[in-house]
């Protein structure tokens, strides 16, 4: 099963630039995760905001919940080459149950 | 955080045949495992969950008569694709969490059915 939509499917940017990635769910949810895949390998934890939180930084990550919309947003700032991978956002409906993510955004980043 | 080991990273086997897939929790011991598909290009799926000493629970739409899981240990599910096909080819990969927070991926099977 899946939760939702990630938009924008692909985005492609200058190194420099900030990448931003939406994301929305369908049903309520405990927290939302998002993780960083790179080409043919398993997934990286980002960052994990909980339900009674609106916005959460980390580095040069910065993610936002809308949890009345159902929509959370990624943004990297100052984006590299290195970011270049798919980004998936992941929601845990209920405390220790299994992640459900969404379609992913391919960000590619040219130097 | 956890470190999981799955094993084989990739593997290509006739139609009609099995694969067994292990997913191996290092540091610590997972009562829970999960089990996701990635077809290219898209996202996972999760197929089942791995519950030690017990049976998994399959999402709907997986055949749990192809996909057996079996969770013996707390260190240790595994995934068997049985009778094999083409269609069965994608990226399989486990996670453990340890209660609400982060999920920790094994490096994922690349499992291609000729």
């Amino acid at each position: 099963s899946q939760q939702g939509e990630e938009d924008p499917q692909a985005l492609s940017i200058q190194e420099g630039e900030n990448a931003t990635m939406n994301c929305s769910y369908k049903t309520s949810i405990n927290n939302l995760q998002w993780y960083r895949q790179n080409s043919g390998r398993g997934l990286v934890h980002l960052i994990l905001i909980r339900s009674n939180e609106r916005e959460k930084h980390s580095g040069r990550l910065r993610v936002t919940l809308d949890t009345s919309k159902k929509s959370s947003s990624l943004l990297i700032t100052a984006s590299r080459a290195a970011d270049t991978a798919s980004y998936f956002c992941a929601t845990e409906a209920q405390a220790g149950t299994a992640l459900i993510f969404g379609k992913g955004t391919t960000l590619s980043v040219s130097s | 955080g956890a470190v999981v080991s799955q094993h084989p990273s990739w593997v290509i086997c006739k139609s009609g045949t099995s694969v067994k897939i292990e997913c191996r929790s290092l540091d610590f011991q997972a009562t829970t495992m999960f089990w996701y598909r990635q077809f290219p290009k898209q996202s996972l799926m999760l197929m089942a969950t791995s519950n030690e000493g017990s049976k998994a629970t399959y999402e709907q739409g997986v055949e749990k008569d192809k996909f057996l899981i079996n969770h013996a240990s707390l260190t240790l599910s595994t995934l068997t694709v049985t009778s094999a096909h083409p269609e069965d080819s994608s990226f399989y990969i486990c996670s453990v969490r340890q209660g609400s927070t982060e999920a920790f991926f094994g490096q994922g099977t690349r499992l291609t059915v000729v």
